[in-house]
């Protein structure tokens, strides 16, 4: 049982190139969630998805945007990267809010 | 907003004692969740516990278990026997009810000395 799965795990940029992160989770989840995770900081909220064909701004959304492509999947796109976007990005996903959330293995992402 | 705040950076613990670790929150709500989640080196995201805000009894998981102070906001976490492998941070997270929005705290650092 593989979870939530994402794809790269470690990524290079250069300021200003584009890049696409992919989540896929085989646990039949409604909602699907993007979150940074910054020193000293915790995890932040990018983007969500409460179900296929719907997603919600976070408490960090700019200069991201996300894609449902289907109930198993849930892409984080940086169309321009920026130095300020060097973090380590979890994909999670849910189904009943008191079982808390399911997290990938984290994409760490350095932007030069 | 809510706020989850950990105001304890770093702890350590010797093997085979007990430790504690803090968590408040800020919110006007009645009825949510709050987690702690381990992260080891290995970067995933586990989770240790969780509590009902609605639910009176503190939560118990094996070697681990809270003190939920819901008039004073305060959801601490007690490992108790701590191991070489519990080492990790530690951070505390609160959900409101139907809402899809978890907000973490900055996480504590937990070494365990041998």
């Amino acid at each position: 049982n593989a979870g939530v799965t994402q794809t790269p795990k470690f990524q290079v940029l250069k300021t200003g190139q584009s890049m696409t992160l992919q989540c896929a989770q085989d646990m039949n989840h409604n909602s699907m969630y993007w979150y940074r995770q910054d020193p000293g900081m915790g995890l932040r909220l990018i983007y969500y998805s409460a179900s296929e064909g719907t997603t919600d701004k976070g408490e960090v959304p700019n200069g991201y945007n996300v894609s449902r492509l289907n109930k198993r999947e849930f892409s984080l796109r940086l169309e321009s990267a920026a130095p300020s976007q060097t973090s380590v990005y979890f994909c999670a996903s849910s189904e009943v809010h008191i079982m808390g959330l399911f997290f990938g293995s984290g994409t760490q992402l350095s932007v030069l | 907003a809510q706020t989850v705040t950990q105001s304890q950076p770093e702890m350590s613990v010797q093997e085979a004692e007990t430790v504690t670790l803090s968590c408040t929150y800020d919110t006007s709500e009645s009825d949510y969740y709050l987690f702690w989640y381990k992260q080891p080196p290995s970067r995933q995201m586990i989770l240790v516990i969780r509590q009902e805000a609605y639910k009176q009894q503190n939560a118990t998981e094996n070697r681990f278990s809270v003190n939920f102070q819901k008039a004073a906001k305060s959801f601490s976490l007690k490992i108790s026997d701590s191991q070489l492998g519990d080492a990790a941070m530690y951070f505390c997270a609160y959900r409101r009810r139907n809402n899809n929005d978890m907000r973490f705290g900055a996480g504590t650092r937990l070494t365990v000395k041998p």
